[in-house]
């Protein structure tokens, strides 16, 4: 069953704690991304990779980091200097400009 | 990144009427596409539009982008029920495409009134 998994779909954390959000892909896709969305936004690009071991700043990174280790797998760490974490984290995968997303982690930071 | 602006934020139809969200970019893309939202769930893609002037179609759902390829619109006709969600237009978030992300326009809510 090919898809975009994305865990936990709540996750709730302490001020000042770094969090990993996990992205899994089983697509075959080359590039993934991160993206955040605040209530009532649109999505904006926190990080991309197109290829293992490669990543790319979007718009926002500051306070965010992620890593590429293999091609299936994308995490997201959110730090203690991410000014404002709290909102809703979705991963996607695709290929020529086209992006198939996860189901998203909400993300509460207390 | 690129800008994307898009309007209305909100959009309040009677069910059957018809429904329009449109797209606006300073610069020409490269190409842009359609997300949909349902309440709750993540962005679904819809269509995605290449060429100057090109017109697409999907059942009661009609994409156009303009001739400078600056411009789209998503038009809906006799809105239902289903069709409640959230629209977003996306454009390559470098000017050249290939596979960098997207920058995402606000998105229009379309709420249906039975």
């Amino acid at each position: 069953d090919g898809g975009i998994t994305q865990s936990p779909k709540y996750l709730f954390r302490k001020e000042g704690q770094n969090v990993t959000l996990s992205c899994e892909q089983n697509l075959n896709h080359d590039a993934m991304y991160w993206y955040r969305q605040d209530p009532g936004q649109g999505l904006r690009l926190i990080y991309y990779s197109q290829i293992v071991n490669d990543f790319q700043k979007g718009d926002i990174a500051e306070g965010y980091s992620v890593s590429r280790e293999k091609k299936e797998s994308f995490p997201l760490t959110v730090t203690s200097a991410q000014k404002n974490p709290t909102a809703f984290y979705l991963c996607a995968s695709g290929w020529a400009d086209t992006q198939y997303f996860g189901p998203g982690t909400r993300l509460t930071v207390l | 990144g690129q800008q994307v602006m898009q309007i209305p934020q909100y959009q309040h139809v009677q069910e059957g009427e018809d429904f329009t969200t449109y797209c606006n970019s300073s610069t020409t893309l490269s190409n842009i596409q359609w997300y949909k939202q349902r309440p709750g769930g993540h962005p679904v893609f819809l269509i995605q539009l290449v060429k100057s002037g090109e017109v697409k179609k999907q059942k009661r759902l009609t994409f156009q982008f303009g001739e400078a390829k600056k411009n789209s619109s998503l038009h809906i006709t006799a809105t239902q029920t289903t069709d409640v969600g959230t629209y977003f237009c996306a454009g390559p978030f470098h000017s050249g495409g290939g596979a960098d992300g997207l920058t995402f326009g606000k998105g229009t809510h379309l709420i249906i009134q039975p």
